[in-house]
């Protein structure tokens, strides 16, 4: 079966400080690869995406990620974190020849001053 | 920007009863799906639909949900008897391709309730 499992439920950083969000995927094609993030109250919102063209993606807000096919992983990161970064992230597969979106757990990042 | 939206944010209901959950897509949009989060779970997906047809449905949706296109902008997911375990997070999304690397766009969700 295809799926994502995010390594971490919880990270917490301070302001200024990397982001590392981590994200293995199973998948016996070429996946599609993504991270959504939400915030309180609010809907999904992309972040970036991998669709088999550069394995490093930059997304919006600063985030980036790269696809590792050698480790399956696809770790979300950022140089140095906002407040409103806050938020729950979660790392979302589409498996090859497929729409239906294959989520992971979510992580749920806290910045703190 | 265009976004989807979702009508209502939240939903109580008794057990048994029907409910209908509402969904404005992106309006140049052909696809549209159903994705469910119970508190504390993974984002599920439900159902996706293209061209006035279910094109994939998980488990989940047994014969208790249907999803309507009844006009040019509303997609809508009923559930005809609910059980309490339908309390959840439901988010509509749309897309306008069905490619697997096209990137959906999500509604805020609606949160169902049932007592």
């Amino acid at each position: 079966a295809q799926s994502v499992t995010q390594l971490d439920s919880h990270v917490s950083v301070s302001e200024g400080t990397p982001v590392l969000l981590r994200c293995n995927y199973s998948s016996s094609y070429s996946p599609s690869l993504f991270w959504y993030v939400q915030h309180p109250n609010k809907g999904l919102q992309l972040l970036l995406k991998y669709t088999s063209a550069a394995t490093l993606v930059k997304g919006i807000n600063g985030f980036e990620a790269e696809f590792k096919k050698s480790e399956t992983s696809f770790h979300l990161t950022k140089p140095s974190a906002h407040m409103s970064d806050a938020a729950e992230y979660f790392c979302v597969v589409i498996p090859y020849n497929n729409n239906d979106m294959r989520f992971g757990a979510g992580t749920r990042l806290t910045v703190k001053p | 920007e265009p976004e989807v939206t979702q009508t209502p944010s939240h939903q109580v209901t008794q057990m048994g009863q029907e409910v209908i959950l509402r969904c404005v897509p992106i309006s140049n949009h052909l696809y549209f799906y159903w994705y469910r989060q119970i508190l504390g779970q993974k984002v599920e997906f439900l159902v996706s639909f293209y061209n006035n047809e279910i094109s994939e449905k998980s488990e989940i949706f047994d014969d208790q949900f249907s999803v309507e296109r009844p006009d040019g902008s509303n997609f809508t997911l009923k559930i005809r008897s609910t059980k309490l375990e339908d309390s959840a997070m439901y988010f509509c999304a749309s897309s306008n391709t069905g490619d697997s690397y096209n990137e959906q766009f999500f509604g805020p969700g609606t949160r169902l309730t049932v007592l």
